[in-house]
């Protein structure tokens, strides 16, 4: 089955916002506000930044925040930083028996 | 604190069978479903599965049925993954992860497995 769709790429300079959509279909996003995102830089364990479309756990910063309309949601980064820069994994239930799946990813420049 | 901790790096032949292991502390092991991830060399995260302790309960991803073999060991906490014969392409780093209800909120650090062509 196909991963849920997100641009390769995206890119900003310090200080500025930036979004990353994550697209899906009607047997995950659509339904089901369980969403995730998660940051991974290079070489090391990713780390969850956002979950249940929109909730951000402790010790993530609030610069960074989730939405969802229909079947894309979105992660949204603000003021950003150098240490933003990594590359970004949207992540949704879907009712297809496999339980979660993985968007392609997204590599976040900070230029 | 949570953590997993999973076994070392792995240098594997093609046909050769490998369990790697993620040791769970922390909380209640029982309770939290574990799933596994697979990021294949400079590729993106997939979705392999999960296991749930208290009944080892299992759902496989499509690409991964019949493949691999997800196990448990509640008396040590630690859950399993497992191949009966090694392929090139099952070269990548392999994670496993607490799943915090319908995501995951704790990560191993990742277990790098390589199947030489």
């Amino acid at each position: 089955q196909s991963a849920l769709t997100q641009p390769a790429s995206v890119s900003g300079f310090p200080g500025q916002s930036v979004s990353i959509s994550c697209t899906g279909t009607s047997n995950d996003i659509d339904i089901y506000n369980y969403v995730s995102w998660y940051q991974q830089h290079p070489a090391k364990a990713p780390k969850l930044m956002i979950y249940d479309a929109s909730d951000r756990p402790s010790g993530v910063p609030g610069r960074f925040s989730g939405s969802k309309s229909g079947n894309t949601a979105s992660l949204t980064i603000s003021g950003l930083q150098a240490e933003d820069e990594a590359d970004y994994y949207c992540c949704s239930h879907t009712n297809n028996g496999t339980f979660l799946m993985f968007g392609g990813g997204t590599k976040l420049t900070v230029l | 604190d949570v953590q997993l901790v999973q076994s070392g790096a792995e240098v594997k032949k093609p046909g050769e069978s490998l369990k790697i292991s993620c040791k769970a502390s922390g909380y209640s092991f029982n309770h939290y479903y574990i799933g596994w991830v697979r990021q294949m060399p400079g590729k993106g995260l997939e979705w392999m599965g999960i296991i749930y302790p208290g009944t080892s309960d299992t759902r496989y991803g499509p690409s991964f049925q019949g493949q691999v073999i997800f196990s448990v060991d509640k008396s040590i906490t630690t859950a399993f993954l497992q191949w009966s014969a090694l392929k090139a392409s099952d070269t990548g780093v392999y994670y496993c992860a607490r799943m915090g209800g319908r995501w995951i909120d704790y990560w191993g650090q990742g277990t790098r497995v390589t199947v030489p062509s």
